[in-house]
């Protein structure tokens, strides 16, 4: 399981596009990339995941160069209820390996 | 709507008191997780259940023990609580443990220890 670095905090204004950066240099041939958010008082939910170049879904896109070893999440438009704690994970598609989450990023929308 | 089910969502034991948390699931899922979340801190595997094989993980206190019933039902039993016990516990499901099986998490039952 890769070890992911992801900035502690972030702030941005409602209405504006957030990229928040996640570096995993030992990162894995078999790993992908995963994003979880999780809300005060609620468990994580799944945002999005990828293996390289681009994926993009109705909640966010996800932004893997060719080297793989750092991914941007990217949140359009953001609104105050985007206020929440965005985990990146780089885990194998293997039976065994689980997820582990790092400390995340607390990213807070202000008006 | 399938989901995954936390009861109760607040629950307050006293020191050394034992105490079960419960969690159930609609989703027919083979995984069952246990998670230990503290305050500002990213959420901590316990353990987990594929189907009826149980993985305890390395650094998991002895003090925590799950049973699972049957597929839908898992429990979280604290033998004796401590002080630092005290946290959210999430219980979240997969239908496997592949990258390709995405965990859906319950809303948590908050634990304070009295």
């Amino acid at each position: 399981l890769a070890k992911t670095t992801q900035p502690i905090s972030m702030d941005s204004y409602e209405g504006q596009e957030v990229n928040i950066t996640c570096s995993h240099n030992n990162i894995a041939t078999n790993d992908y990339i995963t994003w979880y958010q999780q809300f005060p008082s609620q468990g994580p939910r799944f945002i999005i995941q990828g293996y390289k170049t681009k994926v993009t879904n109705e909640v966010a896109s996800l932004f893997i160069p060719a080297d793989r070893k750092s991914s941007t999440l990217s949140l359009p438009r953001v609104s105050l209820s985007d206020t929440a704690v965005y985990y990146c994970l780089a885990k194998a598609r293997d039976r065994d390996d689980k997820i582990i989450f790092g400390k995340g990023t607390r990213l807070h929308i202000l008006p | 709507d399938a989901m995954v089910i936390q009861n109760p969502r607040y629950q307050v034991t006293q020191f050394g008191k034992p105490v079960t948390l419960s969690c159930s699931q609609t989703l027919n899922h083979n995984v069952m997780y246990w998670y230990q979340q503290k305050s500002s801190q990213a959420p901590k595997l316990l353990f987990h259940y594929y189907d009826k094989d149980f993985n305890n993980e390395a650094d998991t206190p002895d003090n925590f023990q799950s049973r699972r019933p049957n597929t839908s039902f898992c429990f979280l039993d604290i033998r004796s609580p401590g002080l630092g016990d005290a946290a959210m516990y999430l219980c979240a499901t997969s239908r496997g443990t592949g990258d390709l099986y995405e965990q859906y998490f319950g809303p948590g039952t908050r634990l304070t220890v009295t």
